[in-house]
């Protein structure tokens, strides 16, 4: 079954600005991943985080993960035209030991 | 870090032909994996190639329909079998970095069946 679920679906923000897009998921996991794709082409890793970790940063990415309320957030600071794509997180699940892809956030940063 | 090649990158294909997509990697894998992204969506699981055995299909899908071969490390193809129009999509490989920290994806192959 379908285990990220990210919100919003898209979303459109002017650049500079930050850009915020969160992930829900239903069971216990390994570690959630978040991934870029741009324009219908291959998916770019961006950052991992264990369950044992809240917080982590990569240039201006940062994820948080909330393992009590099954949810992590990736935002971006200071948005940049090639921000735009669609943002994908990814749970790899404990039971079953699948990596399963949420249905993706559209972001689009408007020059 | 690992550099995948798929061919081809696009195909316009009639109802009822088959396609063959080819999946190259640099560098020496065990498992690699088929995924299926129809417009729009997510990306969803088609199967774990394994070299030296039988590929491992998820729910919804069957061999006859989406054949697979594994014949080295650093090689795969996924056949899509008497195509319809539903199966118009974007077709990934990919492959995982040691201790599924990531995955690396090929930049995937634009199915349209008309």
């Amino acid at each position: 079954s379908q285990q990220g679920e990210e919100d919003p679906q898209a979303l459109s923000i002017q650049e500079g600005e930050n850009a915020t897009m969160n992930c829900s998921y239903k069971t216990s996991i390994n570690n959630l991943q978040w991934y870029r794709q741009n324009s219908g082409r291959g998916l770019v890793h961006l950052i991992l985080i264990r369950s044992n970790e809240r917080e982590k940063h990569s240039g201006r990415l940062r994820v948080t993960l909330d393992t009590s309320k099954k949810s992590s957030s990736l935002l971006i600071t200071a948005s940049r035209a090639a921000d735009t794509a669609s943002y994908f997180c990814a749970t790899d699940a404990q039971e079953d030991d699948k990596i399963i892809f949420g249905k993706g956030t559209r972001l689009h940063i408007l020059p | 870090s690992a550099v995948i090649s798929q061919k081809p990158s696009r195909d316009i294909c009639q109802r009822g032909t088959s396609l063959t997509i080819q999946c190259q990697v640099d560098s020496q894998v065990t498992m690699m994996f088929w995924y299926r992204q129809q417009p729009g969506q997510s990306l969803t699981l088609i199967a774990t190639a394994n070299q030296g055995s039988e590929a491992t299909y998820e729910s919804g899908f069957v061999i006859d329909k989406f054949p697979i071969s594994r014949p080295n490390l650093t090689f795969s193809t996924l056949t899509v079998s008497n195509m319809s129009p539903e199966d118009s999509s974007i077709y990934l490989c990919s492959v995982e970095a040691g201790g599924r920290t990531e995955q690396y994806f090929g930049p995937g192959t634009r199915l349209t069946v008309t």
